[in-house]
Order: structure tokens, then sequence, then C-alpha cells
């Protein structure tokens, strides 16, 4: 069974230009979430969605958004890019939203703002 | 909001050693993970704990849910040098609608000792 995928793996933008990362999930799993790793803040959560509803977010600004497709493949946008959203940006998908399920990560796509 | 204190942030371990690392929080979780992160790669997960007072091995890994919902420690025996990384713990709180947004320590950092 294939695992969680991200693509792009790497990418360079500047500051103001938006981007658009992807994440497939493992195939039948319906629930994607998103984090962001940085050395200073670590993994913070940043939304999750689920049969393409948006079922929590975190304390981001709404620079940050996602949707997810019927497919349950998931993308994520940052608008007007700042110098700190230079991070790893992880995607985990799990089978269902509730507690008692595991979630898997995907490698991640390494967002460089200059 | 809700903060995982993780410790500690880093140790040498040589081979053969016990580790020992556990996170804290002011806050109660209903499950507690263990996730594994090597560098360029998304976290793995280790060992999940879903019920207070749960102690759960994978091998040479052992974690405990603590009692009072607000700790878990994870001891790896007999390290190995592919026990080098960053072990992150991760929970997720009790509210009914948590989904899998989950929060995170700050990471231990495994390394040899030279």
């Amino acid at each position: 069974k294939a695992g969680v995928t991200q693509t792009p793996r790497y990418l360079i933008k500047t500051r103001g230009q938006q981007v658009t990362l992807s994440c497939s999930p493992i195939s039948g799993h319906r629930s994607v979430s998103w984090y962001q790793q940085t050395p200073g803040q670590g993994l913070q959560f940043l939304f999750e969605y689920f049969s393409e509803t948006q079922r929590n977010k975190g304390n981001f600004p709404g620079r940050f958004s996602g949707r997810q497709f019927s497919n349950s493949r998931s993308e994520m946008n940052v608008s007007t890019l700042e110098l700190g959203d230079s991070a790893l940006y992880l995607c985990a998908s799990s089978q269902r939203s509730t507690q008692d399920n595991e979630q898997f990560f995907g490698p991640g796509t390494r967002l460089t703002v200059l | 909001g809700q903060q995982l204190n993780q410790s500690p942030q880093s140790m040498f371990i040589q081979e053969g050693e016990d580790v020992s690392m556990n996170c804290t929080s002011s806050s109660i979780f209903n499950t507690w993970l263990w996730y594994k992160q090597d560098p360029g790669e998304g976290p793995v997960l280790l060992i999940a704990l879903y019920k207070a007072g749960e102690l759960t091995s994978n091998g040479r890994l052992t974690a405990q849910f603590g009692i009072t919902r607000k700790d878990s420690f994870l001891n790896i025996s007999a390290s190995i040098p592919s026990d080098v990384g960053i072990y992150f713990c991760a929970g997720r709180p009790p509210a009914n609608n948590a989904g899998n947004m989950l929060t995170f320590g700050g990471g231990t950092r495994l390394m040899v000792k030279p």
C-alpha cells in the first residue's frame, strides 16, 4: 500500500507570492491534516479535512487555507508569503476523524521564502 | 493553547544503553502518540496509547499513558545506532470535535556518543 505522498518536495518562493502544496493520502483514508514544522515553533497543527469539509483549524492567519477533493486528495494554499512561512509542511492521513485511529505522515514539502 | 513539555531536549546514547524520555502537560489528553522523525522525512508512528494507565510495547520500545492523562513516557531498551533521530510525543485533546488535531512536544534529539 502506497504511503502519503506530497508534492512538490521542495519549493522556493519570494515574499508576496502565493503557493499551493498537494497531499495524496493513503488509499481509503478520508481524513487529511496539515502541520507546519519550524525549528522555533516545532510542529503545529494547521487544519484537518474530512469528507471535503474542514473539521478543525489551528491558530494560523487566514493566509493559510486548504481544501479537500472528492478523492480525498488535499491542497493547502498560502497567500502573500512572508519570510516566516519558511518551513516543512507535513500532511498526515487517517481513515477516520476520531480519536481512536492513527495518523500517517508524508515526507513533507520544504518551503523556502526569500 | 495547550503545550506539551518534552524532556530531555537532547541526549547522547551509547550503543546498548537504555533511553528514557517523557512528556508532560497542564491539560489532559485522550490519546498519546510517540513518533520518530529522521532527517528529510515525516514523523513515523512508533506507539499509540488510548487509555489512561495503558502500557504498550513495540519491540525494544515501551510507552505508558500516565494515569492522570497529563503525561507519558517512552523507553528504548538496548539502544542501537539506528535509534538516532528526533522523537516527538503528541496528544489529542478530549474535545468531542477534536478529530485528528494533535499537539506536539518539542522533541528529543537522540545522538550517538563520540
